[in-house]
């Protein structure tokens, strides 16, 4: 079974200039997350959706920060415009959802903003 | 709010050492508690977790026992090895109505031969 799947790997922007991730989640998972994960620190969470609904964003910077799961699959994390501060890693992962079900978590895409 | 606390790294230490790492943790209610591994190049993996006191999780040689009374959650190798190398993240979430995990700064372990 494949994994959680993020793209791109790593990007590099210069600042100001907008940036998209993506993530596939594993098949069936009808909870999703996205968490920023800056160096030398845990990932946080940003947003949680399940399947199309973003039930708990109260730490998405929404004056920049966006994001979307449409059908409930997969889900795309924008940023606009980048700041230097932004730079770090965007991690992605799945659930089936409910208290006892573990998460998965795709690779991260590493963003380096200049 | 929910919060860890880990210890701090790096921790380097020769194969078939002892290994612990502690972790302590301050929440309301009745949080379960999870040991993620990220190694070199990877995503975050589960490890191990409990989810309520006195529970005991284990996985790979690794164990860690959910201590309500100390709120800590320390995670334990009885003999480490190389590929035991990576960043090990202590986390919990609540036990009701949010899926959120709450993660420490995570502790770089490194084994050398």
């Amino acid at each position: 079974e494949a994994g959680v799947v993020q793209s791109p790997r790593y990007k590099i922007i210069e600042k100001k200039q907008p940036v998209a991730f993506w993530c596939n989640p594993i098949s069936g998972h009808n909870t999703l997350y996205w968490y920023l994960q800056n160096l030398g620190q845990g990932p946080e969470l940003l947003i949680r959706y399940e399947n199309e609904e973003a039930v708990d964003d109260s730490q998405l910077p929404k004056d920049r920060f966006s994001a979307e799961r449409l059908k409930g699959v997969d889900s795309t994390l924008k940023i606009q415009p980048a700041e230097l501060g932004d730079s770090a890693v965007y991690l992605c992962a799945s659930s089936l959802g409910g208290n006892n079900n573990e998460q998965f978590f795709g690779p991260g895409t590493r963003l380096t903003v200049l | 709010g929910d919060s860890v606390t880990q210890m701090e790294g790096p921790v380097t230490l020769s194969e078939e050492a002892f290994l612990t790492i502690n972790c302590t943790y301050t929440a309301t209610g009745y949080p379960s508690l999870f040991w993620y591994v990220q190694y070199p190049g990877e995503g975050l993996q589960l490890l191990l977790k409990a989810t309520k006191a006195d529970d005991k999780g284990s996985n790979k040689g690794f164990e860690a026992t959910y201590r309500k009374e100390t709120t800590s959650f320390h995670l334990e190798k009885g003999s480490v090895q190389v590929s035991d190398s990576a960043v090990y993240f202590c986390a919990l979430r609540k036990a009701f109505g949010n899926e959120k995990l709450t993660f420490g700064t995570g502790t770089r372990l490194t084994i050398i031969p």
